[in-house]
């Protein structure tokens, strides 16, 4: 059975700081590994999606990357920014209509 | 503007009352899901509609239905409410199994007393 951890849960930084958020699953047999932001009492926004095929996406401020065979991805947030502060959740699809999300971790900017 | 629809955003109800959570996608997207959202947790998946016509039980299925009114509209209901269905419930949808990703509606949070 697939599992996502995201470790840390929490997270506090001061503004300007380069940062990596992890993300681990368990099988490596996923068809792409997304990453999403979720505000307070907000629903998700997509960041980032990285197929299995690739090995990393960039958009902006941000980089996410993708190893199958070691069973996990990163989120690089370059100079963070308070307006970054948010919830940062990782998901695998595993096919068949299942994505197994991860619990997510908050980071907080500080200015 | 483009996405996925819910309604309502907030609702109490008490224990043993029914509801129905509803939601729309204007892109055209092919399969419809529903989640729930509980502290500390990742998001699970109760229903999912892989297509108009069809839907299939998820990983938390229990207490709940699900209805595929049309290719747009994808309704979930909670028929005699618990505790344990407090939670916050996101709607999502993907053009094809989620192989280009995902778009989720802005939640509904629900309380059960």
């Amino acid at each position: 059975k697939q599992e996502v951890t995201q470790i840390p849960a929490a997270l506090s930084v001061p503004e300007g700081e380069n940062l990596v958020l992890n993300c681990s699953f368990t099988d490596s047999a996923i068809y792409n590994l997304q990453w999403f932001r979720q505000d307070p009492g907000k629903g998700l926004t997509s960041l980032l999606l990285i197929q299995s095929s690739q090995r990393e996406q960039t958009s902006g401020r941000l980089n996410a990357s993708l190893d199958k065979s070691s069973g996990r991805s990163t989120l690089y947030i370059a100079a963070s920014q308070p307006g970054d502060s948010a919830t940062y959740l990782c998901a695998a699809d595993t096919g068949g209509f299942k994505t197994i999300f991860g619990a997510g971790t908050r980071l907080f900017v500080k200015a | 503007n483009a996405g996925v629809t819910q309604t309502p955003k907030f609702q109490v109800l008490k224990t043993g009352q029914s509801m129905t959570l509803q939601c729309a996608q204007d892109m055209n997207h092919n399969s419809m899901y529903w989640y729930r959202q509980d502290p500390g947790m990742g998001l699970r998946l109760i229903y999912y509609s892989a297509s108009e016509g069809t839907t299939d039980k998820g990983e938390v299925p229990n207490g709940y239905n699900v209805s595929r009114l049309n290719k747009r509209e994808f309704s979930l209901r909670l028929e005699s409410a618990a505790p344990s269905q407090t939670s916050v419930y996101f709607c999502a949808s993907s053009e094809l199994d989620g192989t280009y990703g995902y778009t989720f509606g802005s939640g509904t949070r629900l309380t059960v007393v």
